[in-house]
């Protein structure tokens, strides 16, 4: 079993509509949650991040934790086409960063 | 605020020829990072540095890789010699600890240098 789990898509979605990314994670005892995102031939950079269950809301972002399923989730709400990337999960357990393989994200105009 | 800075951006090589990659972080984070990125795939941590000490480095090659970060600021990988699976993209990132609770910190990445191996 990956220490981090996402499905690698691709994911499209329609311009206007909410786009779902999900991950899930093996190490019960992780303490927080990334969501990066990395356009083509660009470096990850950070969207945002969580520790607590429930949701966190940044303008069109939010991120959703279940520590009891080991679960995290990205929404983007009005997908615009410049949101088109790879989104990587990326789990902090005792010591290190561990990033899953990423969601590929295609809006449509 | 300067970001992380890399060089070379690109590099591409032999197989058995040796390569270097060169990091300065953002000025006063002590953690330090490398990354393997192949093609398709997320970023693996080969070796984390807190000022100039190795804090994990359980996923590095050592037969082949090494990395210094000598006076806790900026730092070097080393590849010698390279193979053709260590085609790849090689992130640095540097992160200042939170003190948030559980001591989560966020990682700024550089903008990686493409290796490719030939």
């Amino acid at each position: 079993q990956k220490e981090v789990e996402q499905n690698s898509g691709p994911l499209s979605v329609p311009e206007g509509a909410i786009a779902s990314l999900n991950c899930t994670y093996s190490d019960r005892g992780s303490q927080s949650f990334f969501w990066y995102r990395q356009y083509s031939g660009k470096s990850p950079e950070l969207i945002m991040f969580i520790y607590s269950n429930g949701d966190k809301e940044d303008g069109r972002f939010t991120a959703q934790l279940n520590k009891a399923s080991q679960y995290v989730s990205l929404l983007i709400r009005d997908s615009q086409p410049s949101d088109s990337a790879t989104y990587l999960c990326a789990v902090r357990g005792a010591q290190k960063l561990v990033f899953g393989q990423g969601t590929r994200l295609t809006i449509n105009p | 605020e300067a970001g992380v800075a890399q060089s070379p951006r690109y590099k591409i090589i032999e197989k058995r020829q040796s390569v270097a990659f060169w990091c300065n972080p953002i000025s006063g984070h002590a953690t330090l990072y490398w990354y393997q990125q192949i093609l398709g795939q997320g970023p693996k941590l080969l070796i984390q540095f807190q000022n100039n000490g190795v804090v994990d480095d359980s996923q590095l090659p050592k037969d082949r890789f090494s990395a210094e970060r000598l006076k806790g600021v900026d730092s070097t990988l080393k590849i010698q010699p390279a193979k053709l699976e260590d085609s790849a993209v090689y992130l640095c990132a540097s992160s200042a600890r939170s003190r948030r609770a559980g001591g989560a910190d966020t990682q700024y990445f550089g903008p990686g240098t493409r290796l490719t191996v030939l």
